[in-house]
């Protein structure tokens, strides 16, 4: 079965500092792997999406990594910002068939002034 | 652009009513969907539509019906609500079909059924 897990499940730092989010997928066979943003009563939007050709890809303060072999992911936020709080999403697509993506449970990011 | 929007926000229903929700984009896109949002779980697919006339099943469609008559329009309806539908609904729309294609979300529905 098609899993995707997220650590940790909720973080708080502290603005101006960095932090990393984990992604880890069983999903099979891998098309790509976005990461979204998901702020509190909105509808989540996309930060990021990589192949499994792309190592890493950057958008602003934020940079996914990727590593295909070992099914792992991480988002890396630096110098965070409040508007930084939200939840952070993993979702990974197979490729072939029907579209139908698998979502993780996200992790809460809070920032603190 | 108003990009994708829902109707309504906020919604109670009883148990065994039946209502609609609504979400239309203005941006051409062939692909929409829905999804529920439940704490504690990632997105779910419920229904999909790759263009208008074609609507497809997602991994929970019992207790939901969809139609995609026109390619801006795609409500997804509940037949008898179930508190087990109790949920954050979301509809989203891509250029065309295919993960590649960015997904872009509505604001939500949060439907309780009492």
């Amino acid at each position: 079965k098609n899993q995707v897990e997220q650590s940790p499940q909720s973080l708080i730092i502290l603005e101006g500092k960095n932090c990393t989010l984990q992604c880890n997928y069983t999903v099979s066979p891998f098309s790509n792997l976005r990461w979204y943003k998901q702020d509190t009563g909105r509808g989540p939007v996309s930060l990021t999406i990589m192949t499994f050709s792309e190592n890493t890809k950057s958008n602003g303060r934020y940079t996914a990594t990727l590593d295909a072999d070992t099914k792992q992911s991480s988002l890396h936020i630096t110098a965070s910002q409040l508007s930084d709080s939200a939840s952070y999403i993993c979702v990974v697509s197979a490729t072939g068939g029907s579209y139908i993506p698998t979502f993780g449970r996200g992790t809460s990011l809070i920032v603190h002034p | 652009n108003a990009g994708v929007t829902q109707t309504p926000k906020f919604q109670v229903l009883k148990t065994g009513q039946s209502m609609t929700l609504q979400c239309a984009q203005d941006m051409n896109h062939e692909y929409m969907s829905w999804y529920r949002q439940d704490p504690g779980m990632g997105l779910r697919l419920i229904h999909y539509s790759v263009g208008a006339g074609i609507t497809d099943q997602g991994e929970v469609p019992n207790g939901y019906n969809v139609s995609r008559s026109t390619t801006e329009d795609f409500p997804l309806r509940l037949l008898s609500a179930a508190p087990s539908q109790t949920s954050v609904y979301f509809c989203a729309s891509s250029l065309s079909s295919g993960s590649s294609y960015e997904q872009y979300f509505g604001p939500g529905t949060r439907l309780t059924v009492t």
